[in-house]
């Protein structure tokens, strides 16, 4: 997987509580990227991450917020998680984000809000 | 709204058969074209992509047919094998977009001995 990695790889929380999830890389890439995947649906991005504490919004930002500190952590945060929010939540890492650039995706995180 | 639409969602072929999956797209300003593979508990892996200034791309079994006209681009899998199963995404780039990919519906492929 690239040299990515996700944690938790699980988590079932409950409606209305925050949920953090984190993204790790050891490829110093610059680009970081955040999908969820849902059935009928394919991959659809987040938010995305052009350097530390640069990021900006993909078709599906509300309700998430993401944060960058250091180049090989791109965290996503879910406010207050809803059961819309189910899914399974990919990271991806580019080297710069030329739209030519191979994404990598880590192994996914499967989230549950009962 | 789907800007990137993928057909069929699933698809079951014999071992050795070709398998197609279709995508098509409405946006021109798509100037890269990706394709995915993904298999069950892992993350989506490039597998070929194609510019649209060429009408075709071939890297061993897999083969990227581009319809410039129709804004229609297929996967076609030759001799398809078991260890081809799995689920296939289309994508869409375009130049301004750093990056951010449009993806397709998803295509589960079921390769039968």
């Amino acid at each position: 997987d690239a040299g990515i990695t996700q944690s938790p790889r699980h988590k079932v929380t409950e409606t209305g509580t925050p949920v953090t999830l984190r993204c790790h890389q050891t490829e110093n890439h610059r680009y970081m990227y955040w999908y969820r995947q849902d059935p009928g649906h394919g991959l659809r991005l987040i938010h995305y991450s052009y350097g530390v504490k640069d990021t900006d919004k993909g078709e599906v930002s509300d309700g998430y917020s993401v944060s960058r500190s250091k180049t090989e952590d791109f965290l996503l945060t879910l406010e207050s998680a809803t059961s819309s929010q189910t899914s399974v939540y990919f990271c991806a890492i580019s080297f710069s984000g030329g739209r030519t650039d191979t994404q990598y995706f880590g192994p996914g995180t499967r989230l549950t809000v009962l | 709204q789907q800007q990137v639409k993928q057909s069929p969602q699933s698809l079951i072929v014999q071992k050795g058969g070709i398998s197609i999956i279709n995508c098509a797209y409405e946006n021109t300003a798509f100037d890269y074209f990706p394709w995915y593979q993904q298999f069950p508990g892992k993350g989506p892996a490039l597998l070929i992509a194609i510019r649209p200034d060429v009408s075709e791309k071939k890297e061993g079994r897999f083969t990227i047919s581009f319809n410039k006209s129709a804004k229609q681009f297929s996967l076609h899998i030759m001799d398809s094998q078991p260890g081809d199963s799995a689920t296939y995404f289309c994508a869409a780039s375009m130049r301004s977009n750093t990056g951010k990919l449009i993806f397709g519906q998803g295509t589960t492929l079921q390769v039968k001995p």
